[in-house]
């Protein structure tokens, strides 16, 4: 089924741990984001891509880092969790240079104790 | 940076009833984009809105978009349970790519 997967669908993860969240679409989309959704504060843009090889900043970046190695992926890592980490983390793509659509994955719930 | 907001943060309707959820940008967009979000679900896509001025209806649900394309408003008419979750708008800003979105409205319906 066409999409956006995201793996895991949730995670309790120990502080100071390194994770990685993981982000595939078979869509051929060229623009794919990382989101995190606290309660009150809605969808808070984490990092961007563009197209594959390029990476941009978002309103939350500290403590995260992307990489888009390729179009279909787009794994997000925590080098070393906190537990001001723990959110619902989203993984969206669209298919236009001038953000289009978004499609969203079902979301991965991480909590770090 | 371009901030989207969102008012009001949470309503409660009687079924029946109508609602409206408001967004403003800081920055000019280049679109205007709904989405909602069911409880315990993801966000989905509604509608984008392009043109300055633009009106587009939906079954019940009427969007806009306002002349300076700054602001937007999603307007429900004769709310159903069916349309309980959380509504947000999102828009790039203009020449930009990143999707920003407003905090949402989470509506819920009494029925």
């Amino acid at each position: 089924i066409a999409g956006i997967t995201q793996a895991p669908t949730s995670q309790i993860l120990a502080a100071g741990r390194r994770m990685t969240l993981r982000c595939t679409q078979d869509m051929r989309h060229n623009a794919m984001y990382w989101y995190r959704q606290d309660l009150g504060l809605g969808l808070r843009l984490i990092h961007y891509s563009n197209t594959a090889g390029t990476t941009g900043k978002g309103e939350v970046p500290d403590g995260y880092s992307v990489s888009r190695a390729n179009t279909d992926d787009f794994p997000l890592t925590l080098a070393s969790a906190v537990p001001s980490q723990t959110s619902v983390y989203f993984c969206a793509s669209s298919d236009s240079d001038r953000a289009g659509e978004a499609f969203f994955g079902q979301g991965t719930r991480l909590t770090v104790v | 940076g371009q901030q989207v907001m969102q008012i009001p943060q949470y309503q409660h309707v009687q079924e029946g009833e109508d609602f409206t959820t408001y967004c403003n940008s800081s920055t000019t967009l280049s679109n205007i984009q709904w989405y909602k979000q069911r409880p315990g679900g993801h966000p989905v896509f509604l509608i984008q809105l392009v043109k300055s001025g633009e009106v587009k209806k939906q079954k019940r649900l009427t969007f806009q978009f306002g002349e300076a394309k700054k602001n937007s408003s999603l307007h429900i008419t004769a709310t159903q349970t069916t349309d309980v979750g959380t509504y947000f708008c999102a828009g790039p800003k203009l020449y930009g790519n990143k999707l920003v979105f407003g905090a949402g409205t989470i509506l819920r319906v009494k029925s």
